[in-house]
């Protein structure tokens, strides 16, 4: 069965530093994606950014971007110059094996930015 | 980008109230559905999983006679918490996709409180 695992509850950045969200996962597929989505105190999912399994390039997104390392079978997010807006609950998260179910997600890990 | 409707965002109503909270996909067609409840401080729960034109599956010690889902077109699911009562109040969050590997969206949630 897909597994993700977040092992950082929370942490704590300083404003305008880098920090890195940590993702492991386990899973029998070959090929498969990893998703991260952020959630706000505000409640909404927001979708940050995916990583294929067969891209040979790590994916960014502005500010986002992903450490992925197959054979640890990691799929780090790191933020770079980070902003109290990013203040959030950080989720990683891996498609099922079956088609009709939805994605598998970590317990989350709760990000302060701090001033 | 894909969009998901979700309303209402906040609802405050008596015991023994049923509650329909409808999920939209504003620009894409969603073949499944997903409804998650989120306890304060944890990940998502998956409630269920609802397919266009058929009977929603519901996960393991979710009532279905509870949460009625019903998915009547390719954009609308809604889930109806019946006879609603304080155990109910929770975070209700809808996720559309529009295929396997895709990101799942989601709407903003609905903050259901029952007194």
């Amino acid at each position: 069965a897909q597994k993700i695992t977040q092992t950082q509850p929370g942490m704590f950045v300083q404003e305008k530093e880098a920090v890195t969200l940590d993702c492991t996962y386990d899973t029998s597929d070959q090929s498969y994606g990893l998703f991260w989505y952020k959630q706000p105190s505000s409640g909404e999912m927001i979708f940050l950014i995916y990583q294929g399994s067969y891209d040979e390039q790590n994916a960014t997104e502005g500010r986002y971007s992903l450490n992925f390392q197959k054979a640890r079978k990691s799929a780090n997010l790191v933020i770079s110059a980070s902003q109290l807006g990013d203040s959030a609950m950080y989720f990683c998260a891996i498609p099922p094996l079956s088609g009709n179910t939805p994605l598998v997600f970590g317990k989350g890990t709760r990000l302060s930015v701090i001033a | 980008g894909a969009v998901v409707s979700q309303h209402p965002s906040r609802v405050i109503c008596k015991s023994g109230t049923s509650v329909k909270i409808e999920c939209r996909s504003l620009d894409f067609q969603a073949t499944t559905m997903f409804w998650y409840r989120q306890f304060p401080k944890q990940s998502l729960m998956l409630m269920a999983t609802s397919n266009e034109g058929s009977k929603a599956t519901y996960e393991q010690g979710v009532e279905k006679d509870k949460f009625l889902i019903n998915h009547a077109s390719l954009t609308l699911s809604t889930l109806t918490v019946t006879s609603a009562h304080p155990e109910d109040s929770s975070f209700y969050i809808c996720s559309a996709r529009q295929g396997e590997y895709q990101p799942q969206h989601f709407g903003d949630g609905t903050r259901l409180s029952i007194l």
